[in-house]
């Protein structure tokens, strides 16, 4: 049963430049969220995508982006990259199910990341 | 907002030591509480949870109960293994609700032999 895959493993980008992150689900999970991890630090979130559509959002500027695709697996864009952007981009995916008139996940499950350096 | 604070690292213990890592929390209403651990070069594994009050979370020999009334969901664990080495991070979500999952800033476990 493959977990989640992230790929790149490792990209080195410039400032100014643009970067697509990929991402794919646990078996069976349908909702994908991202989190930036920087050195030394916990992981703080993104967004998170549930049936292709942005459902929540942390505090982070426009210029991060995603998509979910109807396979579930999930984008993460960042625009006019800054040095600051660098860090560990980890996608996580999970269950939504329906209960009591709201929608509730399951654990998240993390993939291994995408280690992002901006110079 | 919602917050999680963790005791600061790193820790060093000698094999088969007592381990014990605080973490406690601000939220409003019943969150559920987790302990997740970060392997070198990968990602987050879920090492337990617990979604209510006196709730005890345990799995590879790590325990941690939700205490409401200290706002606490310290980890411990009675003997360590060097395999133990490792980042754990404390977090919580509201209840059920992993939308935002809000992270302590880790803790860095060495265990020597």
């Amino acid at each position: 049963d493959a977990g989640v895959t992230q790929s790149p493993t490792h990209l080195i980008k410039t400032r100014g430049q643009q970067v697509t992150l990929r991402c794919s689900p646990k078996s069976g999970h349908d909702t994908v969220s991202w989190y930036q991890q920087a050195l030394g630090q916990g992981p703080q979130f993104i967004f998170q995508y549930y049936e292709e559509e942005e459902r929540q959002r942390g505090n982070f500027p426009d210029r991060f982006s995603g998509h979910q695709y109807p396979n579930y697996s999930s984008e993460l864009n960042v625009n006019a990259l800054l040095l600051g952007d660098s860090a560990l981009y980890l996608c996580a995916s999970s269950s939504t199910v329906l209960q009591d008139l709201d929608l509730y996940n399951s654990p998240l499950h993390f993939g291994n990341g995408t280690r992002l350096t901006v110079t | 907002g919602d917050s999680v604070t963790q005791m600061e690292g790193p820790v060093t213990l000698s094999e088969e030591a007592f381990l014990t890592i605080n973490c406690t929390y601000t939220a409003t209403g019943y969150p559920s509480l987790f302990w997740y651990v970060q392997y070198p070069g990968e990602g987050l594994q879920l090492l337990l949870k617990a979604t209510k009050a006196d709730d005890k979370g345990s799995n590879k020999g790590f325990e941690a109960t939700y205490r409401k009334e200290t706002t606490s969901f310290h980890l411990e664990k009675g003997s360590v293994q060097v395999s133990d080495s490792a980042v754990y991070f404390c977090a919580l979500t509201r209840l059920y609700n992993n939308n935002d999952m809000r992270f302590g800033a880790g803790t860095r476990l060495t265990v020597k032999p």
